[in-house]
């Protein structure tokens, strides 16, 4: 298996443009989960869905983030517009039961 | 609300030492903790998972403890190499209601550097 598979790895974009993240998770895994990791406040979690709903999306920072799981293989996290206090590594995570595995994550720079 | 709370935040150590990482929280109810480990540039991978009624947790020199009633976890790194030197995320997990998965809080780590 080839683990939670994430793209881009980097990203670079202006304030302003859209940003869109993707994640495929483990097949099986019937959870999935985005998280924002930054150096101040460390690894948040932003929304997660089960078997591709959305159950808890109190953690997405306001209305410019938006995720979206169309099929049980693929995710996408956008910001729209995005803001450099965007700046920040985001993980994807797909989870079955207790076992829970993390993607390399995007780092995403807004300048 | 919440919380989880790691010491130190940080720790430098010369290899082949021992240490031990800290954590309490007070996320209620309590399912399970755990505890990964996070390299620079990739996401965090598991090194235990402890539940309720387990004190202690092995996997190669990494050692975990729990004390449920105090809500406390320590990490014990025994005969440390180059290559520990990584963050160490202390994570405790609620089960979700619906549908039997666990969401996680997480500890904002202790950055451990192993030097020569």
């Amino acid at each position: 298996d080839a683990g939670v598979i994430q793209s881009p790895r980097h990203e670079v974009t202006e304030m302003g443009q859209e940003v869109t993240l993707r994640c495929k998770p483990i097949s099986g895994h019937d959870y999935l989960f985005w998280y924002r990791q930054t150096m101040m406040r460390g690894l948040e979690l932003l929304i997660y869905f089960n078997n591709n709903v959305p159950i808890d999306d109190s953690g997405m920072p306001e209305d410019r983030f938006s995720a979206k799981m169309p099929n049980a293989s693929f995710s996408t996290l956008k910001i729209q517009p995005s803001e450099p206090r965007d700046s920040a590594v985001y993980f994807c995570a797909s989870s079955y039961s207790y076992g829970y595995t993390f993607g390399s994550g995007t780092r995403l720079t807004v300048v | 609300k919440n919380q989880v709370e790691q010491s130190p935040q940080s720790l430098i150590i010369l290899e082949g030492k021992n240490c031990t990482l800290q954590c309490n929280y007070t996320v209620s109810p309590f399912s399970n903790l755990r505890w990964y480990k996070q390299d620079t540039g990739r996401g965090p991978v598991s090194l235990t998972i402890m539940t309720f009624s387990e004190n202690t947790k092995s996997n190669g020199r990494y050692t975990a403890t729990l004390d449920a009633d105090t809500k406390q976890s320590s990490l014990h790194i025994t005969a440390s190499q180059l290559s520990d030197s990584a963050s160490y995320i202390c994570v405790v997990s609620v089960t979700i209601l619906t549908g039997g998965g666990n969401k996680l809080t997480f500890g904002t780590g202790t950055q451990l550097k192993v030097e020569l």
